[in-house]
């Protein structure tokens, strides 16, 4: 079965500038969750949204926001894009059973100017 | 803040050579999970362990959790080149949420 996808898988944008990043689950995985990867703190987790309702939220500023659609395809918003803001966004999906185990889509990586 | 401590966080050695890379928390987790990251690609999970003691192995890498459910370790046995890439631990805590680990950064050469 095809695995988590994500679009795009590269972009490069300015300071002050928003950019919208979009995750397709596994078939069949209601659950959606969103990290950011950088180098020098890993990765940190963003949101998670379970049949169109946020979950859980991380330490994160309001500029970042999530929704996730009725075919449990997500997207994630980053507002007033900072320089800090470069980094992998990765989102992840997880089947029902409860075992927290996640398949991660390959990123994109954002690059802020 | 519940916390997951990785060491080391870089690891350079030579094909054919053992390595060990560990997992530690103050904290108890439900379960522990490895995941390994390639460059360009998400993680990918390579086993999760759930029982206090228990060892699993994967080919030439055998994970542990410890007795406590506060650590895990993952031993490599004659490392090779395509085992290159970034290991990261991420443990289930009491509230269901996820902690991931700031990863081991491996580099295996030929």
């Amino acid at each position: 079965k095809a695995g988590v996808t994500q679009t795009p898988r590269y972009l490069i944008k300015t300071r002050g500038q928003q950019v919208t990043l979009s995750c397709s689950p596994i078939s069949g995985h209601r659950s959606v969750s969103w990290y950011q990867q950088t180098p020098g703190q890993g990765l940190q987790f963003l949101f998670e949204y379970f049949s169109e309702t946020q979950r859980n939220k991380g330490n994160f500023p309001g500029r970042f926001s999530g929704r996730q659609f009725s075919n449990s395809r997500s997207e994630m918003n980053v507002s007033t894009l900072e320089l800090g803001d470069s980094a992998l966004y990765l989102c992840a999906s997880s089947s029902p059973s409860g075992a927290n185990v996640l398949t991660f889509g390959a990123g994109s990586r954002l690059t802020v100017l | 803040t519940q916390l997951l401590e990785q060491s080391p966080q870089f690891l350079s050695i030579q094909e054919g050579e053992n390595l060990t890379v560990y997992c530690n928390s103050s904290s108890v987790f439900s379960s522990l999970q490895w995941y390994r990251q390639e460059p360009g690609e998400g993680p990918v999970l390579l086993v999760t362990v759930v029982t206090g003691g228990e060892v699993k192995k994967l080919k030439r890498l055998t994970f542990q959790f410890g007795d406590a459910r506060k650590d895990s370790s993952l031993h490599i046995t004659a490392a090779q080149p395509g085992d290159t890439g970034l290991y990261l631990c991420a443990g289930n805590n009491q509230g269901g949420k996820l902690i991931f680990g700031q990863g081991t950064e491996l580099s295996v050469k030929p």
